[in-house]
């Protein structure tokens, strides 16, 4: 237990529309990351966000975007959906060194 | 970002130690070695991290080559509950909490 929650669990979207989901970080922590992990792969790095700003991305477009509010919650959205995106997304928040991970939306793009 | 190599998969016996290892021979002076695990239908999980010494905790140990170009996570009971994916990370802790994992060892763990 993580204290990092996300919801929903799982989602089956169809290819063009648009999805949010959500992430609920661990009690005081400042920053949130947001990754993406297909199938058999490790996570890759999304972005991330410190203090409602976003301070680093990866190579993901610009239809992958994000929030953060002022309790450090946080959303990830995903305009335009493809086949491709089909992955488990994955939140993790930190104060310091050590990322807390949630477990994860499992999103299906049909 | 500077690069770690693992093995696809390892095998271990219950109870036994496990040692996994990590090349990093581009690895900078101001990169930590991070190692991080994936639990089937769980997030990744921290384990443990370093900078030149050897450390210890209560999940697991680290041991750092001299030259910081490899190191070895080292299980010293493995249990069931062990069997994961076991991630090797180079992070630079001045330059955010970006985790950038490779493909990871796959451990498994025989009764």
């Amino acid at each position: 237990e993580t204290g990092v929650t996300q919801s929903p669990t799982h989602l089956i979207k169809t290819r063009g529309q648009q999805v949010t989901l959500r992430c609920s970080s661990q009690s005081g922590h400042n920053t949130v990351s947001w990754y993406q992990q297909a199938l058999g792969q490790g996570p890759q790095f999304i972005f991330q966000y410190y203090r409602e700003e976003e301070n680093g991305r990866g190579n993901f477009p610009p239809r992958f975007s994000g929030l953060q509010f002022p309790n450090y919650s946080s959303e990830l959205n995903v305009n335009a959906l493809e086949l491709d995106d089909s992955a488990l997304y994955l939140c993790a928040s930190s104060l310091q060194t050590e990322a807390f991970f949630g477990q994860g939306t499992r999103l299906t793009v049909v | 970002d500077a690069k770690t190599t693992q093995p696809n998969s390892m095998e271990s016996n219950e109870e036994e130690p496990v040692h996994l290892p990590c090349n990093h021979s581009t690895i900078s002076g101001t990169d930590y070695i991070h190692w991080y695990r994936q639990l089937p239908s769980q997030g990744p999980e921290y384990v443990i991290h370093g900078l030149t010494s050897n450390v210890n905790n209560r999940m697991a140990s680290l041991a750092i080559a001299e030259d910081r170009k490899s190191s070895t996570l080292i299980l010293h009971r493995a249990t069931l509950r062990d069997a994961a994916v076991y991630y090797c990370i180079l992070r630079d802790d001045n330059a955010g909490n970006m985790l950038t994992f490779g493909g990871g060892t796959r451990l498994m763990v025989k009764p």
